[in-house]
């Protein structure tokens, strides 16, 4: 066990609709990411918060928005979900930048 | 534009034998590269490496950085039924304070 806990396991909807998925952070750790895994990207870097502000970004869509709350839990919210918006996505957290990101055990988007 | 890439893809062998995974890479301002295993779910971290030649072991993992040929490897000895999984490289880099850029993995079957 990470640490780390992500919510919902498994998230089944609709194209066209919005979804939130829920991280809550190892304690102690302040960074928070996003990563997008699926089978032809394999795992992508989508965006990093620490202590509530963003740090980094990767090749996140406009459709996704995350941020992080003054307790430090995360969501990362997906609108206008497509077909090939399912994916495994998982959330990762550090103390700092500069140290290993331990990962949750991620959540299961399907878009029917 | 940075890469990160694995070999083999996969393989197979037997219960006792000895793997070596390669990681290679291409990356400006590189900082670190880190090593994860994933089996069903959340990739759980093995080792971060940041300095060249000097090997980090743990149990019958260990592995080793080249920072002068850009490249990384990771030993399994006596490999075990339980160290079937997928490895996972991946780089970090000084300009992305956190954002990690993961290669596609190499799946790792054992068989007793």
């Amino acid at each position: 066990d990470s640490g780390v806990t992500q919510t919902p396991k498994h998230l089944i909807t609709a194209t066209g609709q919005r979804v939130t998925l829920r991280c809550s952070p190892r304690s102690g750790d302040l960074s928070v990411y996003w990563y997008q895994q699926s089978l032809d990207q394999g795992l992508q870097f989508l965006i990093q918060y620490y202590n509530g502000e963003e740090r980094a970004k990767g090749n996140i869509l406009e459709r996704f928005s995350a941020q992080q709350f003054p307790d430090l839990h995360s969501e990362l919210n997906l609108s206008s979900l497509e077909l090939g918006d399912s994916a495994l996505y998982f959330c990762a957290s550090s103390v700092l930048g500069n140290q290993p990101q331990h990962f949750g055990d991620g959540t299961r988007l399907s878009i029917l | 534009e940075d890469k990160v890439v694995q070999s083999p893809l996969s393989l197979v062998v037997h219960e006792g034998d000895t793997v070596t995974l390669n990681c290679s890479y291409e990356v400006t301002n590189f900082r670190s590269l880190l090593w994860y295993k994933q089996e069903k779910k959340a990739p759980t971290f093995l080792f971060m490496l940041t300095s060249s030649g000097i090997e980090k072991k743990s149990g019958r993992l260990s592995s080793i950085l080249d920072k002068k040929e850009l490249f990384s490897i990771l030993n399994i000895t006596a490999t075990q039924t339980g160290d079937s999984a997928i490895y996972l490289c991946a780089v970090a880099t000084t300009d992305s304070w956190g954002k990690l850029q993961f290669g596609a993995g190499t799946q790792v079957v054992v068989t007793p």
